[in-house]
């Protein structure tokens, strides 16, 4: 079966600093993708960055980008320059619809 | 292109009754699923659908049945609502199971 750990239900961050979410997962195939996920108040979940296991090169987009370590299983989130916007829970999620429970992230003026 | 729309937004049931969630995309996805959000728990998966005509199980499918007798719709019915049910309800579509799922906005459902 496969997993999602989130092992942080709660983070915050000053406005302008840079916070990382941790992410473990488990599964047993060797070709996957990873996704964190955004959900604001509004309860729209939004993609926030996508990462195909088989590439070694860790997504960015924009502030957002992840680490992302194969062997570790192991896909951490990490907000630079955060902003108010950027207060939600984030969820990490494997292929086949698995999420883990969230962290909810705050974010300090 | 609305995306991924879902039908209502917020119903109330009493213990017993039956409803159908409904769940429509236009971006021609294969993929299409109905997860449950409840505090502390994330996104459960309760159904999901490869394609026109099939369903599968997910997660936690017992008290739920779905239907995609078209390519765009993906129903949940609910055939005698337990207060267990009580959740949020949201809709997903994605082309393949690798890409990004979109998200419907959510229904939020509460049986007393």
């Amino acid at each position: 079966a496969q997993t999602v750990t989130q092992s942080q239900p709660e983070m915050s961050v000053q406005e302008a600093e840079t916070v990382t979410l941790s992410c473990t997962y488990d599964t047993s195939e060797s070709d996957y993708y990873l996704f964190w996920y955004k959900q604001p108040p509004s309860r729209q979940m939004i993609l926030v960055i996508r990462q195909e296991a088989y590439k070694q090169q860790n997504a960015t987009e924009n502030r957002f980008s992840v680490n992302f370590q194969k062997a570790a299983k192991s896909f951490s989130l990490k907000i630079s320059d955060s902003q108010l916007g950027d207060a939600a829970m984030y969820f990490c999620a494997l292929v086949h619809g698995v999420f883990g429970k969230g962290t909810k992230l705050t974010v300090n003026p | 292109n609305a995306g991924v729309t879902q039908t209502p937004k917020f119903r109330v049931l009493k213990t017993g009754q039956s409803m159908t969630l409904l769940c429509a995309q236009d971006m021609n996805h294969e993929y299409m699923y109905w997860y449950r959000q409840d505090p502390g728990m994330g996104l459960r998966l309760i159904h999901y659908s490869v394609g026109e005509g099939t369903t599968a199980k997910g997660e936690v499918p017992d008290g739920y049945n779905v239907s995609r007798l078209k390519k765009q719709n993906f129903l949940l019915g609910l055939e005698s609502a337990a207060p267990s049910q009580t959740s949020v309800y949201f809709c997903a579509s994605s082309l393949t199971d690798r890409e990004t799922q979109y998200f419907g906005p959510g229904t939020r459902l509460l049986v007393l």
